[in-house]
């Protein structure tokens, strides 16, 4: 059984530009959510995905846009980057999108920086 | 709208010592809250979770508890050793999201 992980593990772009994001979730873990780590603060919640369907945003823009695919992995997609998008972005997988039940595994995270 | 406080934001203390990390959360309406732990540059492992009908958990050195009439958990840790160097997170679990608190930054000198 393999963790959840994701890719590239860091990246560079100038502002302006659009970045796509990978994560590939824990084996049979049908739920992934997307989280944005700013340096010294705790992670912002920005979409979940759940069997391929947007099942919640937090207060993002609509330049945050993602994807599931059949087999559960997903993409953060970001346009028209800005300065403030510089931070680690998160993936974490779980069986339960409610978050009633068990926690959520989370990957190593992709730290993107902009330029 | 939920808000979660960590306090303090860092803490350095000799290697043995017991240690308590506190979290508060303005709204009661929760699921469960959970504590992670962070090291430098890495993604985030989950430490203990705590359903909202739970009074706490315990894995090992660690003990969290939950009181959620008074929006508080503690995160106590026993007996610190090096190796517990690392930022500690808590994350309160509500309607499909993890809210967050800043963090502790943990230095345990040797």
């Amino acid at each position: 059984e393999t963790g959840v992980t994701q890719s590239p593990t860091h990246l560079i772009k100038t502002r302006g530009q659009q970045v796509t994001l990978r994560c590939s979730s824990q084996s049979g873990h049908n739920t992934v959510s997307w989280y944005q780590q700013a340096l010294g603060q705790g992670p912002q919640f920005i979409f979940q995905y759940y069997r391929e369907e947007e099942n919640g945003r937090g207060n993002f823009p609509p330049r945050f846009s993602g994807l599931q695919f059949p087999n559960y992995s997903s993409e953060l997609n970001v346009n028209a980057l800005e300065l403030d998008d510089s931070a680690l972005y998160l993936c974490a997988s779980s069986l339960d999108p409610s978050g009633r039940g068990e926690t959520q595994y989370f990957g190593p995270g992709t730290r993107l920086l902009v330029l | 709208k939920q808000e979660v406080t960590q306090i303090p934001a860092a803490l350095s203390v000799p290697e043995g010592e017991n240690l308590v990390l506190n979290c508060s959360f303005t709204d009661s309406a929760i699921y469960n809250l959970q504590w992670f732990r962070q090291d430098p540059g890495k993604g985030l492992t989950s430490l203990l979770l705590i359903q909202s009908s739970q009074r706490e958990q315990t894995s090992g050195r660690l003990n969290a508890s939950l009181d959620k009439s008074s929006g508080r958990s503690t995160l106590y840790i026993a007996a610190s050793q090096p190796g517990d160097s690392a930022t500690y997170l808590c994350a309160v679990g509500s309607n499909y999201q993890l809210i967050w608190g800043a963090g502790t930054k943990l230095i345990i000198k040797p």
